[in-house]
């Protein structure tokens, strides 16, 4: 079983600021099957990205992913107050899982 | 425009059972593998299961095996999931989402949930 955790726990950031996101898996996956979701209270998930760098259709380009092996990144790159939500990456090689997910708190 | 909306949930007694439906509309629903998802509240995702597009293929998470049935109807353009034997453990949102690929896959629409809340 591949287990992914994710630092930090929470963000707290103003807006125009940079956040940047971790997950780290207990074993290495294929970046091809790599995913991060944005969760807002009260709302199902929304991919943001998939294949570790792709974005989904609507992301807008302040969002970017990248990694490989176990190391993965999700960056914000312009925070804005709509961007509040935690966020969780996905794995998908095997049996899929989630991480614990980060918590972004725009100040 | 794609939408998913799941409905069955409910309260419901340890060792009882229920049936979720994910009625599905604005794509083509048997082009796409179907997957649940449940996060407890105030929790994670965790994945439970897909079926494939003919519903000949179906995997399941270690948690739920041999106690839920994931099924659709491709003529209703629904999806299914059948929970027996309900714990206090199952208590979650249960989503309904989209696969783009065939296989273990990324979840590119989901559902709004439906709230199951196994308690006696």
């Amino acid at each position: 079983e591949i287990v992914l955790t994710q630092s930090p726990g929470t963000l707290s950031l103003s807006p125009g600021e940079r956040a940047t996101l971790s997950c780290r898996a207990s074993q290495i996956v294929s970046s091809t099957y790599f995913a991060w979701y944005q969760q807002k209270r009260g709302q199902a998930p929304r991919l943001l990205m998939y294949g570790a760098s792709t974005r989904a259709a609507g992301i807008p380009d302040r969002f970017s992913g990248s990694g490989s092996g176990t190391d993965y990144t999700l960056t914000i790159s312009r925070l804005e107050p709509e961007d509040s939500a935690v966020y969780y990456c996905q794995h998908y090689e095997t049996s899929p899982g989630f991480g614990p997910g980060t918590t972004v708190d725009i100040k | 425009q794609v939408q998913l909306v799941e409905s069955g949930g409910g309260l419901v007694k340890p060792g009882g059972s229920l049936r979720l439906s994910c009625a599905a509309s604005g794509f083509t629903f048997t082009d796409y593998y179907m997957n649940w998802v449940r996060q407890a509240p105030g929790k994670g995702l965790e994945w439970i299961s897909y079926i494939s597009t003919s519903g000949s293929t179906i995997k399941y998470a270690d948690s739920v095996r041999g106690r839920f049935t994931i099924s659709r109807d491709n003529a209703k353009n629904s999806l299914s999931l059948e929970m027996n034997s309900l714990r206090a453990e199952d208590t979650a949102f249960y989503y309904c989402a989209r696969a783009p690929l065939r296989g273990y896959s990324f979840l590119d629409r989901w559902g709004q949930g439906t709230l199951v809340t196994v308690s006696s």
